[in-house]
């Protein structure tokens, strides 16, 4: 099984940096996901990571330490229409079948 | 390229009522996912098909709910009787057939809202 904390809400300025973080605990640890969702939507795919590092995207980066169970999204120059919920999941498994779990999302509200 | 479709996109039914969803994925895609999102969760995985065939329902009530995949390609997901507690976003999602990492990104459906009263 699994378990995956990130906080329930943040605040942010516009303009500004904001750092979003995942921690999860797992066995068969085989990549995390970072998925945006705004309100009354579907989620869309913003990041991957599988081994330990930063993978930058534009104003978008996400980083992992598989050895601390943890990631961190990084979203810079922060825009009104980066509210959203910011879900994190793990994935784990490998071969024929991988399981994908959902953290419970973290609410970023953009204030100007 | 089309997207994973859904219908219908709300639905209001009384309690012990059934509803059924109906889920369209991208074509080409072998791994079809049902979630079930309650307001203020992520997504919880109800049952997930590579092609037609369930290879995880473990989180599936499964005295009152179904799913099918018929020709590996569209699904339903049915809910007979629904109860309060039902009330949820129904998301349907799909990715191609998982050989590598990057080919496991899942693309949702808009979802379907489902109100029990």
């Amino acid at each position: 099984g699994q378990n995956i904390d990130q906080p329930t809400e943040m605040t942010a300025t516009e303009g500004a940096i904001v750092q979003i973080n995942c921690t999860y605990q797992t066995s068969g640890f085989n990549g995390l996901f970072w998925y945006q969702q705004h309100a009354g939507e579907a989620p869309t795919f913003l990041s991957y990571n599988v081994l330990d590092g930063l993978e930058e995207k534009g104003r978008f980066s996400s980083f992992l330490s598989r050895s601390k169970g943890y990631s961190y999204l990084l979203l810079k120059e922060l825009q009104m229409k980066d509210s959203a919920s910011y879900l994190c999941a793990v994935r784990e498994g490998s071969g024929g079948y991988q399981k994908v779990t959902f953290g419970i999302g973290t609410k970023l509200q953009v204030i100007p | 390229e089309a997207g994973v479709a859904q219908s219908p996109r709300y639905k209001i039914i009384e309690k012990r009522q059934s509803v059924a969803f109906w889920c369209n994925p991208i074509s080409g895609h072998a791994t079809l996912y049902w979630y079930q999102q309650i307001l203020g969760q992520g997504p919880k995985l109800l049952i997930q098909f590579q092609n037609n065939g369930v290879v995880d329902d473990s989180q599936l009530p499964k005295d009152r709910f179904s799913a099918e995949r018929l020709k590996g390609v569209d699904s339903t997901l049915k809910i007979q009787p629904a109860k309060l507690e039902d009330s949820a976003v129904y998301l349907c999602a799909s990715s191609p057939q998982t050989s590598g990492a990057y080919k496991n990104i899942q693309y949702f459906g808009a979802g379907t809202r489902l109100s029990v009263l």
